[in-house]
């Protein structure tokens, strides 16, 4: 079965540094992949999707994350944090069509903290 | 505008009294589904649906149910709640495949006490 790994519970950062946070998948062949973010008491929005193509995706926000084969991860990177990206971070996997139908598998989360 | 509607956004009840967390999405998505989201342990699968009259489990169905007899509306039914089912629930919905990505709802914050 497919599983997605977050190894990082939470992570602080300071305001304009940089931020990485990981994702690791595990599935026979390449997902679908995504990148959610949970604000305080908010929903879940879509910062950016990798199907195929360009293993750089960029996403709103200012995140992009990099997809690499070889190590089944698409970490997800910021250049600047600004405090109000101060929120929980979701990696979700979805297999290809056909694959396993529509089920997409997240990640425990990492939540993100901002020192200002 | 295309969204997903839940209702309520909170809720307290008690053990044992029936209650039932509405999903409506305007997007005319065939599959939908329902996730629970608890600390430490990310948004979990309870059950989804293929289509009208198409539903199935999902990772942690025990205590659910759920129908889909009209396209856009897929309700959570919780027959007998207990305080293990105290959490976030979001419903999502998205188009065959899913590749153009899912659509949440806000969440229903349900308290079973």
């Amino acid at each position: 079965a497919q599983s997605v790994t977050q190894p990082d519970i939470h992570i602080t950062v300071s305001e304009g540094a940089s931020l990485e946070l990981r994702c690791n998948y595990s599935y026979g062949a390449t997902p679908y992949l995504f990148w959610y973010v949970q604000s305080p008491g908010q929903g879940l929005q879509l910062l950016l999707k990798y199907f195929s193509g360009d293993t750089l995706v960029q996403g709103i926000k200012g995140f992009e994350a990099e997809f690499k084969r070889s190590q089944s991860s698409f970490n997800l990177r910021k250049p600047s944090v600004h405090w109000s990206d101060a929120a929980e971070y979701f990696c979700a996997v979805l297999p290809e069509v056909g694959g396993g139908g529509n089920k997409l598998t997240f990640g425990t989360g990492t939540q993100l903290k901002v020192e200002l | 505008e295309a969204q997903v509607t839940q209702n309520p956004r909170y809720l307290i009840t008690v053990t044992g009294k029936k209650l039932t967390v509405t999903c409506s999405q305007n997007m005319n998505h065939e599959y939908m589904s329902w996730y629970r989201q608890d600390p430490g342990l990310g948004l979990r699968q309870i059950y989804y649906s293929m289509n009208v009259e198409v539903t199935d489990k999902g990772d942690v169905p025990e205590g659910y149910k759920v129908s889909r007899k009209e396209k856009r509306n897929f309700p959570l039914i919780l027959e007998s709640p207990s305080p293990n089912q105290t959490s976030l629930y979001f419903c999502a919905s998205s188009s065959p495949g899913g590749a153009r990505g899912y659509t949440f709802g806000s969440g229903t914050r349900l308290t079973v006490v």
